[in-house]
């Protein structure tokens, strides 16, 4: 059954630093999603990207975020300098094209910031 | 504004009981959609169930079954004859379709042999 897959699966970065996060949506999904979640809370939406735009961000989504589709497989979120409370749980999630489609996750990329 | 909350925070049950995870969605839209998605201690997400707004049908799969009620704007999740495995953080979530998935804060369930 198709996935979706994250890379890496854990993350240590130096405040400061810029990381990126990489994931590999399901082939045939036009929808894609970045959402975190901070230790022991609720997953926040973090931006959505349709047709090489973003299609909406939320508030956490500032200056230092950006998201990319640089070729026809890979979804990447850039934290520009990462700061300690980026510290979390990344998710990706993709979805196919119908209104009623699912958004379906990856296993995630937990990034540690020191 | 959209808005989901998962009152219990945290469900302890033995093993065989049977139990339910509440769910309440605020929204102003007339056409969302419903989802519950469970959180094993592994930390992936998974899908469970997803469910139309001008559905309200409950659906049964397996031991797992949903209650949506749109007069008191629920969608109750319940796990008939718990076992260990279900041991899981749930996650009720809304959406408008294309748009995000809005989160509730999640319950915590434990179910202990």
């Amino acid at each position: 059954e198709p996935e979706v897959t994250q890379t890496p699966s854990h993350q240590v970065t130096q405040m400061g630093q810029e990381v990126i996060l990489r994931c590999v949506p399901i082939s045939n999904h036009l929808y894609f999603y970045w959402y975190r979640q901070i230790l022991g809370q609720k997953v926040e939406f973090l931006v959505s990207f349709y047709n090489n735009e973003i299609s909406e961000k939320s508030e956490i989504f500032d200056d230092q975020f950006s998201v990319e589709r640089p070729d026809g497989s890979n979804f990447t979120l850039k934290i520009r300098s990462t700061k300690l409370e980026d510290s979390a749980m990344y998710f990706c999630a993709s979805r196919a094209g119908q209104i009623t489609d699912t958004q379906y996750f990856g296993p995630g990329t937990r990034l540690t910031v020191l | 504004a959209q808005k989901v909350t998962q009152a219990q925070t945290e469900i302890s049950v033995v093993e065989k009981e049977d139990v339910t995870l509440d769910c309440v969605y605020e929204t102003r839209d007339t056409t969302y959609y419903l989802f519950w998605y469970k959180q094993p201690p592994s930390g992936e997400l998974v899908f469970l169930i997803r469910r139309n707004s001008f559905d309200e049908q409950n659906e049964i799969s397996g031991r797992y079954s949903w209650n949506f009620q749109k007069s008191t704007s629920s969608f109750n999740f319940t796990i008939t004859a718990s076992q260990v495995v279900d041991s899981a953080v749930y996650f009720c979530a809304l959406s408008r379709g294309f748009q995000k998935l809005v989160f509730g804060t999640g319950t915590r369930l434990l179910v202990s042999p």
